[in-house]
């Protein structure tokens, strides 16, 4: 049941945009989207739960198709802060269980 | 405030040890869980605990042994662990089970554990 991420990597010049999808074999409920940067803890940027929704953190968006059972995160404009490794986490029916993709690890340089 | 503490910040064990890992949470959550991160790797849940009751435990060995005394604090109490066992072990909350729901995970730094 784990989501499958894609790309695996990214590497950017500040400045550029990416997309980082996520996609399930399974009916998602929900999509939590979380950045980890290297030896600290995921730290929570969004949820989105309705299909279709898109929601937005400064110059990192995302949306929700529920019928294709996928998810896409949108970097605009990156900066130095966003190089770390990104996590979408789906969840299904089963409360109290968040399935994580492997990761795609975004890289910004100056 | 959304933190989640967790004490100790390193730990080096050896396989015949017992030690205990620490999570607190002031933010009135009632869902609580522990995961496991190796490098490069997402995170891999264990064990989640709902109104200090276990509700998930995704088949960890019995050398970890989870403990939720009460609704701020969770323990994970590990004894005769493996050289493979070493990882990052995150503990998140949320106010309640987060999943399928609008409910958020909110992680701890994490404790980085290696066994000798």
């Amino acid at each position: 049941q784990q989501p499958v991420q894609s790309p695996q990597a990214v590497i950017l010049r500040e400045g550029e945009d990416a997309v980082i999808n996520c996609s399930s074999s399974k009916a998602l409920y929900s999509v939590h989207w979380y950045r980890q940067k290297h030896g600290e803890a995921p730290v929570f940027l969004m949820i989105l739960l309705k299909g279709g929704e898109q929601k937005g953190h400064e110059k990192i968006s995302a949306s929700f198709n529920e019928k294709k059972q996928q998810s896409s995160l949108y970097l605009t404009a990156s900066q130095l802060s966003y190089s770390g490794t990104y996590f979408c986490g789906t969840g299904g029916s089963t409360l109290g269980r968040l399935y994580f993709g492997r990761g795609t690890q975004l890289t910004v340089w100056p | 405030d959304t933190e989640v503490t967790q004490t100790p910040k390193h730990l080096v064990m050896g396989m015949t040890n017992k030690k205990s890992l620490k999570c607190e949470q002031h933010m009135g959550h009632r869902a609580m869980y522990w995961y496991k991160q190796k490098a490069k790797k997402p995170p891999e849940l264990m064990f989640v605990y709902s109104y200090e009751k276990l509700s998930i435990n995704e088949s960890v060995p019995s050398r970890f042994s989870p403990e939720c005394p009460n609704s701020s604090l969770l323990n994970l109490h590990l004894h005769a662990l493996q050289p493979e066992d070493s990882a990052l072990y995150l503990c998140a909350s949320s106010h309640r089970l987060a999943g399928g729901t609008q409910e958020t995970q909110y992680f701890g730094p994490g404790t980085r554990l290696l066994v000798l």
